[in-house]
C-alpha cells in the first residue's frame, strides 16, 4: 500500500513570514500534486510535479518533486494571510488515475 | 469550475436508514471518485468509476455501493447508515492529460448519521 506522510501537521506562523512542507513516501509515483483546502470547500489544484527534480513556481509558491520521485516540498516566501488552509499532497499512479493523499499540513497565517 | 454538483450538502439521518449521495458533472469525464475526509485520515478513496457502468472499490469501500448509469451522474449510497459513516463526503473527476491526471473536486457533502 502505499502512504505519504506529511509534516509538519499543523503550523501557525506570522504574516511576512517563510515556511516549507514536506510531503514524503517510501513509494515512487509518476506525479504529484499540491492542493490548498479552505473550510468548507473541496480542495482545489495548486499543481501537478512530473519529472524527478522538477521546480515549479506559483507566485510566492515554489514547490519542488524530489529526484527520485518520492517526496516533493512546498515553500511559501512571505506568507499572507490568504494561504491560510489545508494542504494536501497527493501521489499518482503510472496510469494518473488513481491517487493517494496525505493527511494534510494545517496552516495558520496570523495577522 | 469544473463543473462538479453534489446533493446533497448537508444531511442528517439516523443509523439503520439509507442515504444517497449524487455527484454530477457538467463536462463528459470519463473518470469519477468518492472520497471521504475525515480528522486525522485526510482523504481515503471509497469508490471510484472509470465509465458508464464501470465502478471499482476504494480502501474504505465497506458499506457503501456506487452506480454509474449516466456518464454524468455517479451515485453513493449507504445501505444502512451508521455513526462511523458521519462523515464529509467529496466527489472528484479526472482530468487527464499525458497520464499525469488531475482531480477536481466539488464542494462536499456534509453527513451526519445520529
Amino acid at each position: 500500500t502505499q502512504l505519504l506522510e506529511q509534516s509538519p501537521q499543523f503550523l501557525s506562523i506570522q504574516e511576512g513570514e517563510n515556511l516549507t512542507v514536506y510531503c514524503n513516501s517510501s513509494s515512487v509515483f509518476s506525479s504529484l500534486q499540491w492542493y490548498r483546502q479552505e473550510p468548507g470547500e473541496g480542495p482545489v489544484l495548486l499543481v501537478t510535479v512530473v519529472t524527478g527534480g522538477e521546480v515549479k513556481k506559483l507566485k510566492r509558491l515554489t514547490f519542488q518533486f524530489g529526484d527520485a520521485r518520492k517526496d516533493s516540498s512546498l515553500h511559501i516566501t512571505a506568507a499572507q494571510t490568504g494561504d491560510t488552509g489545508l494542504y494536501l499532497c497527493a501521489g499518482a499512479d503510472n496510469y494518473g488515475q488513481n491517487f493517494v493523499f496525505g493527511p494534510g499540513t494545517r496552516l495558520s497565517v496570523l495577522p | 469550475d469544473a463543473g462538479i454538483t453534489q446533493s446533497p450538502r448537508h444531511k442528517v439521518t439516523e443509523t439503520g436508514t439509507p442515504v444517497t449521495l449524487r455527484c454530477h458533472q457538467t463536462e463528459n469525464h470519463r473518470y469519477m471518485y468518492w472520497y471521504r475526509q475525515d480528522p486525522g485520515h485526510g482523504l481515503r478513496l471509497i469508490h471510484y468509476s472509470y465509465g458508464v457502468k464501470d465502478t471499482d472499490k476504494g480502501e474504505v469501500s465497506d458499506g457503501y455501493s456506487v452506480s454509474r448509469s449516466k456518464t454524468e451522474d455517479f451515485l453513493l449510497t449507504l445501505e444502512s447508515a451508521t455513526s462511523s459513516q458521519t462523515s464529509v463526503y467529496f466527489c472528484a473527476i479526472s482530468r487527464t492529460d499525458q497520464n499525469t491526471g488531475e482531480l477536481f473536486f466539488g464542494e462536499g457533502s456534509r453527513l451526519t448519521v445520529l
